[in-house]
């Protein structure tokens, strides 16, 4: 089990559809992370946040929405995506200072139709 | 451009032998070195992590560094089919919250 939660664990979505990802972590982290992992590839940074601000926006295209609305939760809005979108899309949250380790929550696999 | 690289195999070791996964990194400036371990359609794990300043040993695994040549080794004693996984090297360079990624490499144990 892991203490970084992430809903819905599978998501099918059509490129009109706006969704949204939702991950939760109690472990007492203020930095929270969204990456996207397609097959057999790392993972890739989106976004960070620290102290629910953000602080890293990896140029990601604006379809792509974060929102962190307390220190426990992160959620990513999805609107208007694109088939090459279709990924493994994984939170992951670590304390504050930048050498701890992060933490991954079990993902959420996207497929866009 | 900040690199990290791993050789992505796959090795294959024999049940009960040593696995040796190795790891380069291009930024001398790297503090903080970690290994995860995934799964086929599974998250990363974390399994080891290791600072500038030594090696570390948990079990049957060990994470060295060897600083001068910039690179980072993990050692899987008493290998198991249960470890066949893609292990991931992730750096840190401590200036950001950042981690660069390896390729990874995939580990098969043979019973």
């Amino acid at each position: 089990d892991t203490e970084v939660t992430q809903t819905p664990k599978h998501l099918v979505m059509g490129m009109t559809n706006k969704k949204s990802l939702k991950c939760e972590q109690h472990m007492g982290h203020r930095a929270m992370y969204w990456y996207k992992q397609k097959a057999k590839k790392p993972p890739e940074l989106m976004f960070v946040y620290s102290y629910e601000k953000l602080s890293i926006n990896e140029s990601v295209p604006s379809r792509f929405s974060p929102e962190c609305p307390n220190s426990s939760l992160l959620n990513l809005h999805l609107h208007a995506l694109q088939p090459e979108d279709s990924a493994l899309y994984l939170c992951a949250s670590s304390q504050e200072r930048s050498n701890q380790p992060q933490h991954f929550g079990d993902g959420t696999r996207l497929s866009i139709l | 451009q900040k690199e990290v690289e791993q050789n992505s195999g796959p090795l294959s070791v024999p049940e009960g032998a040593i696995a040796s996964l190795n790891c380069t990194y291009s930024d001398r400036g790297s503090q903080s070195f970690f290994w995860y371990r995934q799964y086929s359609g599974k998250s990363p794990e974390l399994i080891m992590f290791i600072y500038s300043n030594g090696d570390k040993e948990d079990g049957r695994f060990t994470a060295q560094l060897n600083k001068a040549s910039q690179y980072v080794s993990l050692l899987i004693r008493d290998s198991q089919p249960s470890d066949s996984a893609t292990y991931l090297c992730a750096v840190n360079t401590g200036s950001a919250r950042q981690l660069t990624f390896g390729s990874g490499t995939q580990l098969t144990v043979l019973p």
